[in-house]
């Protein structure tokens, strides 16, 4: 079983939608969680972390399931410049070892 | 502060030289990561290091690759006598807590 799992997709949704990741890891012991946002042959950037009673940005929400050992990351109302691919990102020790998951990739059509 | 500092942006080598891939980390950071990505594939873990130690090397080719990170400058990122297949996007991240990547160094192999 990989650390950190995530659907590859493509998830492909039209304009306005509301569409869901999940992302599982496998380390109960796991510290730190963050979603990454990689658009097309750029370098991925942070979106945000992800903390324990959940949080919100604008559109994004993230959310941790320590029980599940899981992160979700939200988008409402999708808008075309969210296509992208999204990573979770996951501390996996103490030693501040971050360990990526392959990647979800998401299409915002018109 | 500048952001983590890759160089050069783009490498074109012949089959059989040397790739010198160099990332300065964001001031203040001590650990570096290398990724490498494909064409249409998603960021693939090559080595884990903090200043003078190799963490995690899991990821790296056991032949022709090598990296360090010296007390003083840069993280290199060395690949001997490439070959085509060494074509890659090649990104640095560090870290303190989240990861902040580089802009990357597309190498190519002619």
């Amino acid at each position: 079983r990989k650390e950190v799992e995530q659907d590859p997709g493509p998830f492909n949704v039209p304009e306005g939608a509301t569409v869901a990741f999940n992302c599982t890891y496998s380390n109960s012991a796991s510290q730190s969680f963050f979603w990454y946002r990689q658009d097309c042959r750029k370098e991925p950037k942070l979106l945000m972390s992800v903390y324990s009673s959940g949080n919100e940005d604008g559109r994004f929400t993230a959310q941790l399931n320590r029980a599940s050992q899981y992160i979700s990351l939200l988008i409402r109302d999708s808008k075309l410049s969210d296509s992208a691919t999204y990573l979770c990102v996951v501390n996996i020790n103490a030693g501040n070892m971050l360990t990526f998951g392959g990647g979800t990739r998401l299409m915002v059509k018109p | 502060n500048a952001g983590v500092m890759q160089n050069p942006r783009h490498l074109v080598r012949r089959r059989g030289q040397e790739a010198r891939l160099r990332c300065s980390p964001m001031k203040g950071h001590s650990h570096v990561y290398w990724y490498r990505q494909l064409p249409e594939e998603g960021l693939k873990f090559m080595v884990y290091l903090q200043k003078e130690n190799i963490i995690d090397e899991s990821g790296m080719p056991k032949e022709r690759f090598s990296a360090e990170f010296p007390k003083e400058g840069p993280s290199i990122l060395r690949i001997q006598q490439v070959v085509r297949g060494d074509s890659a996007a090649y990104f640095c991240a560090s870290s303190a807590t989240e990861a902040f990547f580089g802009q990357g160094t597309r190498l190519t192999v002619v």
